[in-house]
C-alpha cells in the first residue's frame, strides 16, 4: 500500500497566486516527519520545509507553508504568491520513527509538477 | 557550508566499462545515501551509509558498489551496467540516522548516467 500520496500529476497557476499541492500519507508509527522537496528540471532536490507529527503548529519558510491535518493524515504545501522559478516537481516525503530508530529512510510520494503562467 | 556535490555531473559509459561516481559533503553529516532517480518518478533509495558503515542496501544488484571513505566522501563504484541503469543519481547526506534528528536530507545536484 502506497504511503505517501500525491493526487495531482500536473497543477497550473497564475504568477502572483497561491497554489496547494496535495499530499495524504498512511503510517500507524505515532511518531515522524512529513517533508515537501523542490526538484526543477536540472534535477537537484531542494528541501524546502519540514513538519513534526508533535509539533502543534503548521510549518512556515518563507512563502511556503505546510496545512499539517492529523486526523486527516494530510500534508498540503501552499505556495503563496507563485513566481515562475516556482514551476518545478514537487515531492511529498515521510519519515517513519520506530522503536526509537528510522534508519533515515524516506518515503516519496509520486510527485507533482507545478507550473506557473505569466 | 550547505552543499553536496556530485561528480562528474554526466557520465556516458558502455556496458563493460568501470566508472565511479563521487560525492562529497562538509556539513558533518554522519548519514549519507544514494538515491537512483528515473524521469518523472521519485528517488529510489540505494545505500544507506551512517557513521560509515552501509546500514541499507535496498537489494541493488552486486554491478554497484558503494564505498565510504571517510565522513565526507561516498562513492558509487558501477561496472558491467545494463541500459535499462540509465538514470540521474542523487547523493543525499543528513546529521545522523537517529531518532533525535529531524531527519532532513540535503540532496547533491545528480550524475545524469547514460548506459549504452
Amino acid at each position: 500500500a502506497q504511503k505517501i500520496t500525491q493526487t495531482q500529476p500536473g497543477m497550473f497557476v497564475q504568477e502572483k497566486e497561491a497554489v496547494t499541492l496535495d499530499c495524504t500519507y498512511d503510517t500507524s508509527d505515532p511518531s515522524y516527519g512529513l517533508f515537501w522537496y523542490k526538484q526543477p528540471s536540472s534535477g537537484e532536490m531542494i528541501f524546502l520545509i519540514y513538519q513534526g507529527s508533535y509539533d502543534q503548529q503548521n510549518a512556515t519558510e518563507g512563502r511556503y507553508s505546510l496545512n499539517f491535518q492529523k486526523a486527516r493524515k494530510s500534508a498540503n504545501l501552499v505556495i503563496s504568491a507563485s513566481q515562475l522559478g516556482d514551476s518545478a516537481m514537487y515531492f511529498c516525503a515521510m519519515r517513519e520513527v520506530s522503536g526509537g530508530t528510522s534508519y533515515g529512510k524516506l518515503t516519496f510520494g509520486q510527485g507533482t509538477i507545478l507550473t506557473v503562467h505569466p | 557550508d550547505t552543499e553536496v556535490t556530485q561528480t562528474p555531473k554526466h557520465l556516458v559509459m558502455g556496458m563493460t566499462n568501470k566508472k565511479s561516481l563521487k560525492c562529497e559533503q562538509h556539513m558533518g553529516h554522519r548519514a549519507m545515501y544514494w538515491y537512483k532517480q528515473k524521469a518523472k518518478k521519485p528517488p529510489e533509495l540505494m545505500f544507506v551509509y551512517s557513521y560509515e558503515k552501509l546500514s541499507i542496501n535496498e537489494s541493488v544488484p552486486s554491478r554497484f558498489s558503494p564505498e565510504c571513505p571517510n565522513s565526507s566522501l561516498l562513492n558509487l563504484h558501477l561496472h558491467a551496467l545494463q541500459p535499462e541503469d540509465s538514470a540521474l543519481y542523487l547523493c543525499a547526506s543528513s546529521q545522523d540516522v537517529g531518532a533525535s534528528s529531524q531527519g532532513e536530507q540535503f540532496f547533491g545536484p545528480g550524475t545524469r548516467l547514460t548506459v549504452l
